[in-house]
């Protein structure tokens, strides 16, 4: 079964800080990692990783894959109260039925103090 | 582009009623994917939908549960005898493509009391 592992759960920082929130996968037809944000609402989309070695890059945020290790990171630098979230980190692959099935960790709750 | 809605946000049913969530794609969407978060868990796939076809179920309860996108409206998820364990947010997302790079809906939150 595919599995998808977050870490740490959760953590508190202090505005201004720089977390990095890991994703380790183990996914059967691996195509791409997604990072989502997750307020009290829908997820939103934040990165897609294809290929190792090749960091993306959105103001603060910045993600990198290594398909060797099956690992990715998330970086926030210069943390704000705004990046307070649960950040969700899933793996698509292709499952054979005819459509692209994301796997998803159960997330790392972000919680910036001011 | 008013993105991915889905109605209700909240719903409370008693243990065997039925709960009936919906979703509208984005516009352009034809592909919509119905997931799962447990209290305490990731979100987890159920179903996955093309107009008036249900393309992938494995990750639909055998009992109980279906799909449908028909040709005009939007999808709905059904939930029939609705039981303790139901209770989850169930979101929905839309895609122009099968590529996996999905908008999500803010979610039904069902509550079965």
């Amino acid at each position: 079964e595919d599995k998808v592992v977050q870490s740490p759960l959760s953590l508190v920082v202090h505005e201004g800080d720089t977390v990095t929130l890991n994703c380790s996968y183990e996914v059967t037809n691996f195509r791409s990692l997604l990072w989502y944000k997750q307020e009290k609402k829908a997820p939103t989309f934040l990165f897609m990783l294809t290929s190792s070695g090749i960091e993306k890059k959105s103001g603060r945020l910045s993600s990198i894959l290594d398909k060797k290790e099956l690992f990715s990171i998330l970086n926030i630098t210069a943390t704000q109260t705004g990046d307070s979230a649960v950040y969700l980190c899933a793996g698509t692959a292709y499952s054979g039925a005819g459509s692209y099935q994301l796997t998803f960790g159960k997330g790392t709750k972000l919680s910036v103090i001011p | 582009n008013a993105g991915v809605m889905q109605n209700p946000r909240h719903l409370v049913r008693r243990r065997g009623q039925e709960a009936r969530l919906r979703c509208s794609p984005m516009k352009g969407h034809s592909h919509v994917y119905w997931y799962r978060q447990l209290p305490e868990e990731g979100l987890k796939f159920m179903v996955y939908l093309q107009k008036e076809n249900i393309i992938d179920e494995s990750g639909m309860p055998k009992e109980r549960f279906s799909a449908e996108f028909p040709k005009e409206g939007p999808s709905i998820l059904r939930i029939q005898q609705v039981v303790r364990g139901d209770s989850a947010a169930y979101f929905c997302a839309s895609s122009p493509e099968e590529t996996g790079g999905y908008t999500f809906g803010s979610g039904t939150r069902l509550t079965v009391v």
